[in-house]
């Protein structure tokens, strides 16, 4: 059974740091491309970053990128998101995904249940 | 970035009916538009991609068409667990982008 679990979601001041973790099983890891999506309460999906496979190709959504880091440990089936000087618009749900093929990205077929990630002071 | 919208924002219906959603892009997404359903705290989950392929479990009520800029989900006969918002997905190109949704509620 594919699993995805998301961690690391809290509350921190703007211009703080947070570093998200997705834990993944059931599915051979090093093959497939893994995104973060997030969603703001009460807001649709916005993607946010694509690594892939390889660990060496990553995209970035133009709002997050410089801050945020994209990276995965294959030898812990973890992908991180290094999320540095965060501002209360990042406020949201994170979710990992997983993309559907190995080759590219053109769907995500499984998703994590998501963390919170809030910017307040 | 291509920009996906979707219409109508809101479609009141009843069970059994059938319920059609569109999504438009602003340039062409070759095949590469996927649709998902999302309920109230969860994760959203793959219906469609390629624009007609359903996704693995996905019951044949639901189903895609279109090419280049525009694009259809279908569900033909609504059940009550199909109340919920869709969202349409391009990946034509990057940025990956999400329409803005359409919420199917009971009429």
């Amino acid at each position: 059974e594919v699993q995805l679990l998301e961690s690391g979601g809290g509350l921190v001041q703007p211009g703080g740091s947070l570093r998200l973790s997705c834990e993944a099983s059931g599915f051979t890891f090093s093959s497939y491309s893994i995104n973060w999506v997030r969603q703001a309460p009460g807001k649709g999906l916005e993607w946010v970053s694509v690594i892939g496979a390889d660990g060496v190709t990553t995209y970035s959504a133009d709002s997050v990128k410089g801050r945020f880091t994209i990276s995965r440990d294959n030898s812990k089936n973890t992908v991180y998101l290094q999320m540095n000087s965060l501002r209360a618009e990042d406020t949201a749900v994170y979710y990992c995904a997983k993309s559907l093929m190995t080759t590219v990205t053109r769907a995500l077929d499984y998703w994590g249940q998501g963390t919170l990630v809030t910017v307040s002071s | 970035e291509i920009v996906l919208t979707q219409s109508p924002a809101t479609l009141s219906l009843s069970p059994g009916e059938r319920a059609t959603l569109s999504c438009r892009a602003s340039q062409s997404v070759a095949t590469s538009l996927a649709w998902y359903q999302q309920k109230p705290g969860q994760a959203p989950r793959l219906l469609i991609y390629d624009v007609s392929h359903r996704a693995t479990g996905i019951p044949d009520r639901f189903s895609g068409s279109g090419s280049g800029t525009d694009f259809t989900l279908t569900i033909s006969s609504l059940e009550p667990e199909d109340f919920a918002v869709y969202y349409c997905q391009q990946r034509g190109d990057w940025p990956l982008t999400f329409g803005p949704g359409t919420k199917v509620d009971i009429k």
